[in-house]
């Protein structure tokens, strides 16, 4: 089935320890991101990549890194993580071409993280 | 900083109306315009993109752009409790990154 892929689900982690969340997309899109959404706050993007190779600072990049060694897979990893990382994380993908009009980005199915 | 804001809601409408959802953004220099639908849990799902002034259309959804006024709007006709949900709006940023709204929460009673 094709679509993105979030992996864990769900996960409860103690302060401090670092934090592998994975994506992965089998649609072939140049173009991956990550966001993170708190009640009241709303999508706030953490990083993107346009490409393979390349990764960009969204608007919350502080304490999360991420890598895209390939096409397909877009980890976000949290070094040491806090209490305020407590949320619901989604990665998304999407068929970028500069200059195009539209960029329907796609969302994964989320992952809830509780950082206690 | 680039927003786009939403009045947060709830929006309540019976079942059978119109519900009109608006939506604020802050860089005149967005070209293109979304409108995703959140249930409670899910992820987003786009349901309708505009990037011409005026209006678009798709069965029950209409959206409409006024690039004057920053203004975007999504009107649902036909209400069903099915579409209770969070809509967010979302311009593009430049590049591949889009800003999105914190959301309206409709609330359609039968």
């Amino acid at each position: 089935i094709a679509g993105i892929t979030q992996a864990p689900t769900s996960q409860i982690l103690a302060a401090g320890r670092r934090m592998t969340l994975r994506c992965t997309q089998d649609m072939r899109h140049n173009a991956m991101y990550w966001y993170r959404q708190d009640l009241g706050l709303g999508l706030r993007l953490i990083h993107y990549s346009n490409t393979a190779g390349t990764t960009g600072k969204g608007e919350v990049p502080d304490g999360y890194s991420v890598s895209r060694a390939n096409t397909d897979d877009f980890p976000l990893t949290l070094a040491s993580a806090v209490p305020s990382q407590t949320s619901v994380y989604f990665c998304a993908s999407s068929e970028w071409a500069s200059g195009a009009s539209y960029n329907e980005q796609f969302f994964g199915p989320g992952t809830r993280l509780t950082v206690l | 900083q680039k927003e786009v804001e939403q009045n947060s809601g709830p929006l309540s409408v019976p079942e059978g109306a119109i519900a009109s959802l608006n939506c604020t953004y802050s860089d005149r220099g967005s070209q293109s315009f979304f409108w995703y639908r959140q249930y409670s849990g899910k992820s987003p799902e786009l349901i309708m993109f505009i990037y011409s002034n005026g209006d678009k259309e798709d069965g029950r959804f209409t959206a409409q752009l006024n690039k004057a006024s920053q203004y975007v709007s999504l009107l649902i006709r036909d209400s069903q409790p099915s579409d209770s949900a969070t809509y967010l709006c979302a311009s593009d940023s430049g590049y591949s990154t889009l800003t999105f709204g914190k959301g309206t929460m409709l609330l359609v009673s039968p």
